[in-house]
């Protein structure tokens, strides 16, 4: 079992480079979430999907797509990237959306954008 | 003003000591109430939940949670150097009752 899992761990783009960070889990979880860590500005969240088939905006959302490919699977790109999405990115799972039910976090990926 | 607040620190205290973690909402209507801790370089993971008003206990960890005043807080006892992280409180609130993560204080325990 091995949770929530992440790749890539780190990564260094150009200014409008694109790529997809991918997250899985093996919890059989129908919410999953991905959210950005910067220093000062704790942890904000991009996008989630409630379940299956469904994504929503979070907090900061521009400049990411997100597509929720299966239950297990949940994908976040970046289209063009820019130097502020230099940042460190954590994909979290839980049972049922937000409510009450435990978040738990893949060890991130860690993005640098020169 | 942020809607879920914490002391930055560091906040230091010796081996052996109680640590005392504060965190205050502002979301009146928020029910849930969760301690993540988060070691330098990985990803926060959940320490205790609580919902009720009153004291929790986990262990050598306790959090206390107080609705009236709105705030809520995460004692640890005997602290350990393996504490030392920084610890993060998240608070359900908003009509779509997304957590709310606060900064996040940095515990340094030391020996």
């Amino acid at each position: 079992n091995a949770g929530v899992t992440q790749t890539p761990k780190f990564q260094v783009l150009k200014t409008g480079q694109s790529m997809t960070l991918q997250c899985a889990q093996d919890m059989n979880h129908n919410s999953m979430y991905w959210y950005r860590q910067d220093p000062g500005m704790g942890l904000r969240l991009i996008y989630y999907s409630a379940s299956e088939g469904t994504t929503d905006k979070g907090e900061v959302p521009n400049g990411y797509n997100v597509s929720r490919l299966n239950k297990r699977e949940f994908s976040l790109r970046l289209e063009s990237a820019a130097p502020s999405q230099t940042s460190v990115y954590f994909c979290a799972s839980s049972a049922q959306v937000f409510t009450t039910d435990t978040q738990y976090f893949g060890p991130g990926t860690r993005l640098t954008v020169l | 003003q942020k809607e879920v607040e914490q002391n930055s620190g560091p906040l230091s205290v010796p081996e052996g000591a109680i640590a005392s973690l504060n965190c205050t909402y502002s979301d009146r209507g928020s029910q849930s109430f969760f301690w993540y801790r988060q070691y330098s370089g990985k990803s926060p993971e959940l320490i205790m939940f609580i919902y009720s008003n009153g004291d929790k206990e986990d262990g050598r960890f306790t959090a206390q949670l107080n609705k009236a005043s709105q705030y809520v807080s995460l004692l640890i006892r005997d602290s350990q150097p393996s504490d030392s992280a920084t610890y993060l409180c998240a608070v359900e609130g908003g009509n779509n009752r997304k957590l709310i993560w606060g900064l996040g204080t940095s515990l340094a325990v030391n020996p």
